[in-house]
């Protein structure tokens, strides 16, 4: 359990409306990401994070804007859903093991734009 | 021609059968390899790193070929628990990133 946890774990919302989520995590890493997944696409990254108030984008960034103003929470931001952004988001953080680094997954959540 | 590319499956095998995914890779500069579990409507969860002299954790053995660009899993003794989808995780320094597959969908059957 690498003590991630995700709000709201469902969410159902109209399009054009905005919404945020929400990433807590309790053991202090430094780096933090956002992925959402699709039927026939892996999981994509949209953004991450490499420290308070350090934040890049990853390959789907567009409509999402993310914010991190304290280590354990990193927030993700749709100004104005649309039906596309219909989908399952995780969060992750990143672990080094030594060899490599090991990102391990929050639970979750299912975001539906109607 | 996408990054990480695994057969979806799915691979429907008896208890006990032996069984076996591949994964392959396009960029030669990719550093590490995952393999990780995902059960339906679930988060993701590593399962295993896959170092070049391969490794081996129970029931499952990774392997890298850097040369022809594939990685493997391969399960041993399926149970009925062993019923997932494993996605093949590449990541290469470069782009800082993780490229995950879309999964291969294993089903075991009684």
């Amino acid at each position: 359990d690498a003590g991630i946890t995700q709000s709201p774990r469902h969410k159902v919302t109209e399009t054009g409306t905005p919404v945020t989520l929400r990433c807590h995590q309790t053991e202090n890493h430094r780096y933090m990401y956002w992925y959402r997944q699709d039927p026939g696409h892996g999981l994509r990254l949209i953004h991450y994070s490499y420290g308070v108030k350090d934040t890049d984008k990853g390959e789907v960034s567009d409509g999402y804007s993310v914010s991190r103003s304290k280590t354990e929470d990193f927030l993700l931001t749709l100004e104005s859903a649309t039906s596309s952004q219909t989908s399952v988001y995780f969060c992750a953080i990143s672990v080094s093991s030594g060899r490599s680094d090991e990102q391990f997954f929050g639970p979750g959540t299912r975001l539906t734009v109607l | 021609r996408k990054e990480v590319e695994q057969d979806p499956g799915p691979f429907n095998v008896p208890e006990g059968a032996t069984v076996a995914f591949n994964c392959t890779y396009s960029n030669s500069a990719s550093q590490s390899f995952f393999w990780y579990r995902q059960d339906c409507r679930k988060e993701p969860k590593l399962l295993m790193s896959v170092y070049s002299s391969g490794n081996e954790d129970g029931r499952f053995t990774a392997q890298l070929n850097r040369a022809s660009q594939y990685i493997s899993l391969l399960i041993r003794d399926s149970k009925l628990s062993d019923s997932a989808t494993y996605l093949c995780v590449v990541y290469t320094s470069n782009t800082g990133k993780l490229i995950f597959g879309q999964g291969t969908t294993l089903q075991v059957k009684p």
